[in-house]
Formats: C-alpha cells, sequence, structure tokens
C-alpha cells in the first residue's frame, strides 16, 4: 500500500471547518484513500473512503485531487468532540491481509 | 446495536500466566483482525482471519494465537506473555474489503 504524509498537529477553533490534508504521491490506481479517527486511545473509527471521486457523508467530506496525489478531510463544523488523531490511509481491497497501515496521523485540537 | 466487543478491558498479569483476550462482533462479518498499538509505532496486525477456520499473521504474530470455529468470535491467545506485550490491543471486523470496525481496546500490562 501507497504511503501517506499528515502534518502532525492542527487546530481548529470549534464551529469552523477543519481541513485536514494528506499527501499520497504514489497511489496506484486501484488503491483507495480511507479516513480513520481514534479519540484518546479509544478503538479507531471509519470516517469516509473514496477512489477518485469526491465523497459526502454525515461526518464529513473528502475531497481528492485530480491526480490522486493528495486529499483533503473536512469536517464542515467542528466540535470539541471532533478532537482525535485522524489518519489518512491508502490500500487495496485485494486480498493483503487488509491490514490498515495507520501511520502516524494527525493531532486535531478543537478549541473553544 | 452493531459492535464489536472485547474482553476484558484491562488486564494486569504475570510474565508465563496464559491468557485470553475475547473478540466477538455481531454484523455477521467475514474479516476479523486484531491489531496492537504502542507509542511511536503505531497500530500494527497481529492475526486476521477471512472466514471460520481460515486464519493468517498478520506483522507481529510472535508469541500470539489466535482461532476462529465461529463467525463472530476470533479470541487471541497469549501462551505465555511476556512485558513485551505489554500493549493496548483492538479487534476488527469487517465485510471483505470493506471499512473496519474496531472494539473499544484492550489495555493488558505484563509483569
Amino acid at each position: 500500500d501507497a504511503k501517506t504524509t499528515q502534518p502532525p498537529s492542527m487546530d481548529c477553533a470549534e464551529g469552523r471547518a477543519a481541513n485536514l490534508p494528506c499527501n499520497h504521491s504514489t497511489i496506484s490506481g486501484n488503491e483507495y484513500v480511507y479516513w480513520y479517527r481514534q479519540i484518546h486511545s479509544q478503538g479507531p473509527q471509519y470516517i469516509i473512503h473514496g477512489l477518485k471521486n469526491n465523497e459526502t457523508n454525515e461526518m464529513a467530506s473528502l475531497i481528492i485531487t485530480e491526480d490522486r496525489k493528495s486529499s483533503t478531510l473536512i469536517l464542515p463544523h467542528a466540535t470539541l468532540r471532533d478532537t482525535a488523531v485522524y489518519y489518512c490511509i491508502v490500500r487495496t481491497t485485494s486480498n493483503s491481509g487488509y491490514a490498515l497501515n495507520f501511520g502516524k496521523g494527525t493531532s486535531l485540537l478543537v478549541t473553544p | 446495536e452493531a459492535q464489536v466487543t472485547q474482553n476484558p478491558r484491562y488486564l494486569i498479569t504475570v510474565t508465563g500466566k496464559k491468557l485470553t483476550v475475547t473478540c466477538s462482533q455481531n454484523m455477521n462479518h467475514e474479516y476479523m483482525s486484531w491489531y496492537r498499538q504502542d507509542p511511536g509505532l503505531g497500530l500494527r496486525q497481529i492475526y486476521y482471519s477471512m472466514n471460520v477456520e481460515v486464519t493468517d499473521k498478520g506483522d507481529v504474530p510472535e508469541g500470539y494465537k489466535v482461532s476462529r470455529k465461529e463467525k463472530r468470535n476470533f479470541p487471541l491467545i497469549l501462551e505465555s506473555p511476556s512485558p513485551n506485550q505489554t500493549s493496548l490491543y483492538f479487534c476488527a471486523s469487517s465485510r471483505i474489503g470493506n471499512e473496519q470496525f474496531f472494539g473499544p481496546g484492550t489495555r493488558l500490562t505484563v509483569l
């Protein structure tokens, strides 16, 4: 699976949009971009994933650049409960143990 | 409620005393997996299972065993725990190739 690069930390004011970037310049054509988050040692939580089109669900939006070398996770109205470590993962859905390479992620702090 | 459960949530034990951490899911998922999380090392896969009676090693399987006799359960067994197995453990499940659902974690300390 391709490697990802994320900033180690970001701050966001409560109520504002949080935009979390991820670089995955070596992504291959059959690899999806997944986002998970982990709130203080709880089990990681799936947020969203996409292949090449932008995606939106009740939690977030995922914007993938046309060349697929980078993406941005958008939390439209961040709340204090969104404070967590956010992981960008690229992986195929083929048989390779489906292990998720979480890397170090971005620690997002939402402030009042 | 769809969920992955783990027991116990916290465990302190001594070197060499066999232990089992249970994992159960109620979503009829084929795929189940165990990870350990350590500071600075992220989450690493220990073992996984694609279906009943099908298990395979992940990245760090040494010192661990698993079994998958039923679809819903995937226990993690430490036959002879050692202090380097002190860690935070997560079980996960999914339909094949889909997003994974994680349990709440088991914090294990081996003295």
